[in-house]
C-alpha cells in the first residue's frame, strides 16, 4: 500500500521555537488529518481539512491543505514540552461513492524532540 | 466516558500459538479498523468492516483474521501464520465522514 512522504522524519527544536512540517503524496486526496502520537498511546487527532487551499487552526496548531490537493502542512508556534511526541498526516483518496468511510493512508511520522 | 478499548496493553505470544486482540467501542460508529504500527513507520490497515457482518481486506491481511459480530466489537486474531508478528496494534472506528479515532493500542511480543 502507498505511504506518504512525510518530512521531516525528526525534528530538535528548544523549547518557544516553531516547527513547521510536511506531507507530500503523488495521488490526491480529498482530506487531509494530522494526528499526534505520544508513547505507548494511539494518535489523537488535532486538525482535519477538507478542501483544498483550506487553513485550519487548533490553538499553536495551524495546518494547511494544499491547493494541488497532494499536499498538507503542519506548523506549530511556541513550542512548549507537551508538544513532543510523533505527528502523523493521513490522506483520504477522492469520494467515488457518497457514504461509507475510504481507508486512511498514513505519513510515516515526525518525531518531535525538544531539547532543554 | 464513550470511546475505544482496547486489551490487553500487553500480550505475548508463543511459537504456534494464535492470539486475539480486543477492540470495543460505545461511540456508537459504524466503521472499525485494525492496523499495524512498526518502529519508525506510519500506520498499515490490516482489516476493516464498515457494517456488522461484514470486513474487507486492508494491505497487510496475511497472517491475521477478523469478526464483526457486533457493531460495538470488532476482535483481531493473529494466527501462527503470520511470521513477524511483533508489533504495536492499533484499532480505530469512525461514523459516516468523521475522521478515525484510535484506541491505546496493544504491544504484542513473541516469547
Amino acid at each position: 500500500g502507498q505511504q506518504l512522504n512525510q518530512s521531516p522524519q525528526s525534528m530538535f527544536i528548544q523549547e518557544g521555537e516553531d516547527v513547521s512540517m510536511n506531507c507530500t503524496s503523488s495521488s490526491i486526496f480529498n482530506t487531509w488529518l494530522w494526528y499526534k502520537q505520544d508513547p505507548g498511546e494511539g494518535p489523537v487527532l488535532l486538525i482535519a481539512l477538507y478542501k483544498a487551499g483550506e487553513l485550519t487552526s487548533n490553538g499553536r496548531l495551524t495546518a494547511q491543505f494544499g491547493i494541488t490537493r497532494k499536499d498538507s502542512f503542519l506548523n506549530i508556534s511556541a513550542s512548549i514540552p507537551s508538544d513532543v511526541g510523533i505527528y502523523f498526516c493521513a490522506g483520504q483518496p477522492r469520494r467515488i461513492a457518497n457514504f461509507g468511510n475510504e481507508k486512511l493512508t498514513f505519513g510515516t511520522g515526525t518525531r518531535l524532540t525538544i531539547i532543554p | 466516558d464513550g470511546g475505544i478499548t482496547q486489551s490487553p496493553k500487553y500480550l505475548f505470544r508463543k511459537e504456534g500459538q494464535n492470539v486475539t486482540l480486543s477492540c470495543e467501542q460505545n461511540l456508537n460508529h459504524d466503521a472499525m479498523y485494525w492496523y499495524r504500527q512498526d518502529p519508525g513507520q506510519g500506520l498499515r490497515l490490516i482489516y476493516y468492516s464498515q457494517i456488522v457482518n461484514d470486513f474487507q481486506k486492508g494491505d497487510i491481511a496475511e497472517g491475521y483474521s477478523v469478526s464483526r459480530e457486533k457493531k460495538e466489537s470488532f476482535p483481531l486474531t493473529v494466527t501462527s501464520a503470520q511470521k513477524n508478528p511483533t508489533a504495536f496494534y492499533l484499532c480505530a472506528s469512525s461514523v459516516g465522514r468523521q475522521p478515525q479515532h484510535f484506541g491505546d493500542g496493544t504491544r504484542l511480543s513473541i516469547l
